[in-house]
């Protein structure tokens, strides 16, 4: 079975501050990785994902993430924070293509000016 | 840029009764699903649909839950007779072929009382 771990259900960084959200995944098959971004009463919007290839990837709004197989890791950063990145951010999982995703419990993260 | 939509924003209904939520997916995606967020928690997986019928369920999918994807356009989760751990947000997902990203709509926010 697959399962993803957020660790730290909130983080609070300065704008203009590194962000670092860490999530680590278990999977008994090549993963999937996702992280998706939810702002107050919207639904989930895809930031970036992994699937094959480079490993360090990129996405929406200056985030990216990095695959590391042998941390089992997908950490997502941002160099530089601004106050519209406070939201709840997830990371999820799947197994392969047009399967089930499975979610983390959410960071939500939370920028100080 | 194509969206995923739901229906109702906001559903409140009584113990018992049938609630009937509605999703209108990106037209030319394949793989549709179904997902809750209790308030506090995190996503979880209902049901997948692809080729119209449904490819994976999850515990929490038993026989008080359906889908139909009635005209080729819409597609639907009912509750039959809804209980009040029922309250949740329920989002609504679509996937296209050769794509492992799955799009998610704003979601129907479902209060049982």
């Amino acid at each position: 079975a697959q399962s993803v771990t957020q660790l730290g259900s909130h983080v609070s960084v300065s704008e203009g501050a590194l962000v670092l959200l860490r999530c680590n995944y278990s999977s008994s098959v090549p993963p999937y990785l996702f992280w998706y971004v939810q702002y107050p009463n919207q639904g989930l919007q895809l930031l970036l994902k992994y699937t094959t290839g480079a490993t360090l990837v990129k996405g929406i709004n200056g985030f990216e993430a990095e695959f590391k197989k042998s941390e089992t890791s997908f950490h997502l950063t941002k160099p530089s924070a601004h106050m519209s990145d406070a939201a709840e951010y997830f990371c999820a999982v799947s197994k392969e293509y047009g399967n089930k995703l499975v979610f983390g419990a959410g960071t939500i993260l939370r920028v100080k000016s | 840029e194509p969206e995923v939509t739901q229906t109702p924003s906001h559903q409140v209904t009584q113990m018992g009764q049938e609630v009937i939520l509605r999703c209108v997916p990106i037209s030319n995606h394949l793989y549709f699903y179904w997902y809750r967020q209790i308030l506090g928690q995190k996503v979880e997986f209902l049901v997948s649909f692809y080729n119209n019928e449904i490819s994976e369920k999850s515990e929490i999918f038993d026989d008080q839950f359906s889908v139909e994807r009635p005209d080729g356009s819409n597609f639907t989760l009912k509750i039959r007779s809804t209980k009040l751990e029922d309250s949740a947000m329920y989002f609504c997902a679509s996937g296209g072929q050769a794509s492992y990203e799955q799009y998610f709509g704003p979601g129907t926010r479902l209060t049982v009382t």
